[in-house]
């Protein structure tokens, strides 16, 4: 299986401020990494896939970036309603498999 | 626009079978670029791939499972199931279907069903 380490494990931050989300994968996926977004009690969305393609519908201050091993979601400019947790997920190989969630807090 | 929507039995004895069902409507459900996935997640806890089935009706599951789980479609009732037998109390959790869409650099999750709760007690 591929494993998959996200860090952090959680942040604090403030409106406004610029947020980075890593992934590392213990073998190369190319550019097969999604990153989800997951509000308390709602399903999982998509925020990209690709590694950096932007699904239709997401603020543009959401990115992402990376390919190989290593990937980084970032948000430019975080909003009220970024407050949230995130995962990351690698879907080359089966078994697919989740990071363990960044889970982004208000300062 | 795709709606997925799971439904089962909230409370599942223990060694018994988990059946839940995932309804798709407002779109294709035989596009040859889409599967159909199955996720959970345990309370308080992180994102598990329980595993897919595409078109042609080939599945792959996520081995921790030990064999113990199965998940199939049909088209014309235009659903996916899944199925887990021998259940315990660690497999209690919100159980999510997916529509997986696939291109040829890319795969993700989306839409989601809004989840079901599944517990499982004695």
């Amino acid at each position: 299986d591929i494993q998959m380490t996200q860090s952090p494990s959680s942040l604090s931050a403030s409106v406004g401020d610029r947020v980075t989300i890593t992934c590392r994968t213990s073998q190369t996926i190319y550019n097969y990494l999604d990153w989800y977004q997951q509000k308390p009690g709602k399903a999982p969305k998509v925020l990209i896939y690709d590694a950096s393609s932007l699904q239709s519908g997401v603020p543009s201050r959401f990115s992402g970036s990376g390919s190989g091993t290593d990937f980084t979601l970032t948000i430019s400019s975080l909003q009220p309603e970024d407050f949230a947790t995130y995962y990351c997920q690698q879907s080359f190989s089966t078994p697919f498999t989740f990071g363990g969630g960044t889970k982004v807090q208000i300062k | 626009q795709l709606q997925l929507q799971e439904s089962g039995p909230g409370l599942v004895r223990t060694s018994e079978t988990l059946s839940l069902t995932c309804a798709v409507s407002g779109g294709s459900i035989s596009d040859g670029r889409q599967y159909w996935g199955w996720i959970r997640q345990p309370p308080g806890k992180g994102l598990e791939w329980i595993g897919n089935v595409y078109h042609g009706g080939n599945a792959y599951y996520n081995p921790s499972l030990n064999g113990r789980v199965s998940i199939s479609i049909d088209t014309s009732k235009r659903q996916s199931s899944l199925r887990l037998n021998s259940v315990t109390a660690a497999d209690t959790a919100v159980y999510y279907c997916a529509r997986g869409m696939t291109t040829v650099t890319a795969n993700w999750f989306d839409p989601w069903g809004q989840g079901t709760l599944v517990t499982v007690s004695s």
